[in-house]
């Protein structure tokens, strides 16, 4: 049980490169997220997917897409980078997506965007 | 609309001393409250949280936190550090309003000295 998993661990892009982050979840959540994680400002929500074939968006949307076109993947897509997208992002998942409920984290990617 | 507030970017305590990392929050529901610990190069990990039972709540590694609706408070605390307890830990608010939405805290990173 790798439970959840993000791929690559580290990228360093051009300005105007793009590039795909994978994450995983071998949990069978219906909820996924992905999150990025700055200096002094903890982690703001991106987009998230409450099930197969849905995506939302979430705090900071703006220069990402995703998808989560299998249950069990959620894709974050960035078409153009720009340097103020460096960071690191945080995958999660939940089961259920309430109020209650415990995300599980993925490792990180970190992000340099040159 | 709900916010957390971290009072303290850094802490630094000696081996043995007591843990205090301060957390307040602001919601005009009751929320449901968390902590996550991040050890380095890792994602984030749940310690505790708070659902509105029991107002005291212990977590994994020794931790506890107790809610108090009247200060706005879920401050984390730990009798005795360990080094293994340096990290950074991220407070986070969560309410019910129908749609999904957890605040993090931007974070205190623990530092614990021999």
């Amino acid at each position: 049980n790798a439970g959840v998993t993000q791929t690559p661990k580290f990228r360093v892009l051009k300005t105007g490169q793009s590039m795909t982050l994978l994450c995983a979840q071998d949990m069978n959540h219906e909820y996924m997220y992905w999150y990025r994680q700055d200096p002094g400002m903890g982690l703001r929500l991106i987009h998230y997917s409450v099930g197969e074939g849905t995506t939302a968006k979430g705090e900071v949307p703006d220069g990402y897409n995703v998808s989560r076109l299998k249950k069990q993947n959620f894709l974050l897509g960035l078409e153009s980078a720009a340097p103020s997208q460096t960071s690191v992002y945080f995958c999660a998942s939940s089961g259920s997506g309430t109020s209650t409920d415990t995300q599980y984290f993925g490792p990180g990617t970190r992000l340099t965007v040159l | 609309a709900q916010s957390v507030t971290q009072l303290g970017s850094h802490v630094s305590v000696s081996e043995g001393a007591l843990v205090l990392l301060r957390c307040n929050y602001s919601s005009s529901v009751p929320p449901y409250l968390f902590w996550y610990v991040q050890y380095p190069n890792q994602g984030l990990q749940l310690l505790l949280k708070y659902t509105s039972a029991a107002t005291l709540v212990k977590g994994i590694n020794g931790f506890e936190a107790e809610f108090k609706k009247s200060e706005t408070s879920f401050h984390l605390t730990k009798p005795s550090a360990h080094m293994s307890d340096a990290a950074e830990y991220f407070c986070a608010v969560s309410v019910n309003t129908g749609g999904f939405k957890t605040i993090f805290g931007a974070g205190t990173r623990l530092f614990v000295k021999a």
